[in-house]
């Protein structure tokens, strides 16, 4: 079945750039999404990107498609305590959305 | 900005009994979802919901499971004999189209 992965933890350092990445299965998904989960709180929809994109640009935020091997990333410009948070990658199959387990953002001073 | 929103935040209900978690999508939306996050875990699809009914469900959406639209604003979750097990937080999300809208949540318990 479809199956969404990606890396539970990554530390950046204040300022620097955050790089979060995803694979996913369904080669028939045609849109794949990036939400924020603040601690407590709900899914914050960032982005998304269309499947017949190669990349979209949204302010400090940066997502990268590689169809051909089913690899989505987010990233994040001269990241800010924040951008602290976990970061869900999700793929469209079959008008429901298909979870990754998040990836937990940890800023370092 | 237009919004999801979900109550209550947080129900604590005993093993057996009928909860109803209440959600209002976004206004001019036509598609709204279920979805459930067990602490530590995925968020999992339960149910999705277009034309007042059932679109999709997964293996968790069970008989003791339903979901309704009662008047034109709300959107409602049943689970009729809950237990131990359906301890989580529960979204509910709304789209148009492309864009699913989360809500923030409520937090059952099953104690």
């Amino acid at each position: 079945g479809e199956d969404v992965e990606q890396s539970l933890f990554l530390s950046v350092r204040e300022g620097d750039s955050s790089v979060i990445n995803c694979t996913y299965t369904d080669s028939s998904s045609t849109y794949l999404y990036w939400y924020k989960q603040e601690p407590g709180a709900g899914l914050q929809l960032l982005t998304y990107i269309f499947s017949n994109m190669d990349m979209k640009q949204d302010q400090r935020l940066t997502v990268l498609l590689n169809k051909k091997d089913k690899h989505l990333s987010l990233r994040i410009a001269d990241t800010q305590t924040g951008d602290s948070a976990i970061y869900f990658c999700a793929e469209n199959s079959n008008y429901q959305l298909i979870w990754g387990a998040g990836t937990k953002l940890i800023i370092k001073p | 900005e237009p919004e999801v929103t979900q109550t209550p935040s947080h129900q604590v209900t005993q093993m057996g009994q009928e909860v109803i978690l209440r959600c209002v999508p976004i206004s001019n939306h036509l598609y709204f979802y279920w979805y459930r996050q067990i602490l530590g875990q995925k968020v999992e699809f339960l149910v999705s919901f277009y034309n007042n009914e059932i679109s999709e469900k997964s293996e968790i959406f069970d008989d003791q499971f339903s979901v309704e639209r009662p008047d034109g604003s709300n959107f409602t979750l049943k689970i009729r004999s809950t237990k131990l097990e359906d301890s989580a937080m529960y979204f509910c999300a709304s789209t148009s189209e492309y864009e699913q809208y989360f809500g923030p949540g409520t937090r059952l318990t099953v104690t």
